[in-house]
């Protein structure tokens, strides 16, 4: 019964590979997200889905391809991954109305290149 | 320009010692939400409060307490007797309405060790 969920929790791998990050939330919310926290734990949003259309998009490499297959599911594809892609990636997800709008995250992906 | 200051990079207390953690935001917006998270040593982001900016009522949840001044754009957090497992990253952030979605702005998290 967890409320979002991403696969998977560990993911090592070499520079120059292509990698996918899952995401599934059951909470019936309209809106997605990504966020990357770097090794200083600093939080940046990278992308916002809202019921499968791409909402925000900060400036992220083009490298990074988010995928919306229905509003339950957000992936993050991830081509020739270099290694200042090494971080936690964080998927969550929010009802996206004003008056419901808290994020509520996963446990997040920790991504190591090498 | 940063939007969400936490000036404290790191606190150490010991135990049972309260312990009060600063946010300060930046925005133009009248309305904005702001929220506490938090970040255990396991790694999971947590959701501790929200607060919509026309509501500066002081909250109180258990040991947990925030203190929301909108004339000085502060949004502080105490916890008071603190315990080892209140051992985290504490992150202020602020959300702000964008094309008709909301995305979070993050502090720059304060660390708090509770000793025993």
């Amino acid at each position: 019964d967890t409320a979002v969920s991403q696969t998977p929790k560990y993911l090592v791998t070499q520079m120059g590979n292509d990698k996918s990050i899952k995401c599934e939330q059951n909470l019936g919310h309209d809106t997605m997200y990504w966020y990357k926290q770097d090794s200083k734990k600093f939080l940046k949003i990278m992308f916002s889905y809202n019921n499968k259309e791409l909402i925000i998009n900060e400036t992220v490499p083009n490298r990074f391809s988010p995928k919306s297959p229905d509003k339950a599911h957000l992936n993050l594809h991830i081509n020739s991954l270099e290694l200042g892609d090494s971080a936690v990636y964080f998927c969550a997800s929010s009802q996206g109305t004003s008056d419901e709008e808290t994020q509520y995250f996963g446990p997040g992906t920790r991504l190591l290149v090498l | 320009a940063q939007k969400v200051t936490q000036a404290q990079t790191e606190i150490s207390v010991v135990e049972k010692e309260d312990v009060t953690l600063d946010c300060v935001y930046e925005t133009r917006d009248t309305t904005y939400y702001l929220f506490w998270y938090k970040q255990p040593p396991s790694g999971e982001l947590v959701f501790l409060i929200r607060r919509n900016s026309f509501d500066e009522q002081n909250e109180i949840s258990g040991r947990y307490s925030w203190n929301f001044q909108k004339s000085t754009s502060s949004f502080n957090f105490t916890i008071t007797a603190s315990q080892v497992v209140d051992s985290a990253v504490y992150f202020c952030a602020l959300s702000e309405a964008v094309r008709g979605d909301y995305k979070l702005s993050f502090g720059a998290g304060t660390t708090v060790t509770v000793r025993a």
